[in-house]
């Protein structure tokens, strides 16, 4: 079946410091490939998407490339801020299967100053 | 434009007891999924609703059910409480039909069963 795994956490980073956290993904089909943020105390929110092959997600920063021939979605910053101390959830859905999406674990972000 | 809205925000059960839990979607949307987030499983997909059917379901035991009605609010029931039941439980709602959908979380309902 469809699954996501995401690199283990935790990560503390220095700020300005350079993010990436790993993503890959199993799927039969053509997913949609996202990223998800929970700040502390909030709710997940979407942080970007890609819904094909080659697209490349952006947003706050953040980018992240569909790449079909490594099955990835590597979430990558140039320079983190405190501000992005935060747990970030690589996840994936199929057209076919509606509103199901898949959800790696999450990887728990501290950014120090 | 208000959020999705859960409630109630924290309950506390004893095992054998039942819950309901409740989700209003962001006004629109007919689409309302459950989510089980846990620290050890991450989130794990219960059930979505769309228009009032159950469009999918995850692989929980028939204790977790669920329910949409005409306005869009969904509910979700378990019953017989385990004390492994204890998790935040996640509603989200979505306007697509779920091609490129995005999900819009609530803050969740944190049970926790004794």
């Amino acid at each position: 079946g469809d699954s996501v795994t995401q690199m283990e956490g935790p990560v503390t980073l220095s700020e300005e410091a350079f993010l990436t956290i790993n993503c890959t993904y199993t799927a039969t089909g053509y997913p949609s490939l996202f990223w998800y943020v929970q700040y502390p105390g909030e709710g997940l929110q979407l942080l970007l998407k890609a819904t094909k092959a080659d697209d490349k997600g952006s947003n706050k920063g953040f980018e992240a490339t569909y790449r079909k021939e490594t099955t990835s979605f590597h979430l990558e910053k140039g320079s983190v801020q405190v501000s992005d101390s935060a747990v970030y959830f690589c996840a994936l859905s199929d057209r076919r299967t509606g509103n199901q999406f898949y959800f790696g674990t999450g990887t728990s972000l501290t950014v120090i100053p | 434009k208000a959020g999705v809205t859960q409630t109630p925000r924290y309950l506390i059960k004893t095992r054998g007891q039942q819950v309901t839990l409740s989700c209003s979607p962001i006004s629109g949307h007919r689409s309302v999924s459950w989510y089980q987030q846990t620290p050890g499983q991450g989130l794990q997909f219960l059930f979505e609703y769309f228009s009032e059917t159950q469009r999918n379901k995850g692989n929980f035991p028939g204790r977790f059910s669920g329910r949409q009605f005409s306005n869009s609010r969904s509910e979700m029931n378990v019953s017989t409480l385990e004390l492994g039941d204890s998790a935040l439980y996640l509603c989200a709602s979505s306007g697509t039909s779920g091609i490129t959908g995005e999900l819009f979380f609530g803050e969740g309902s944190r049970l926790t069963v004794l």
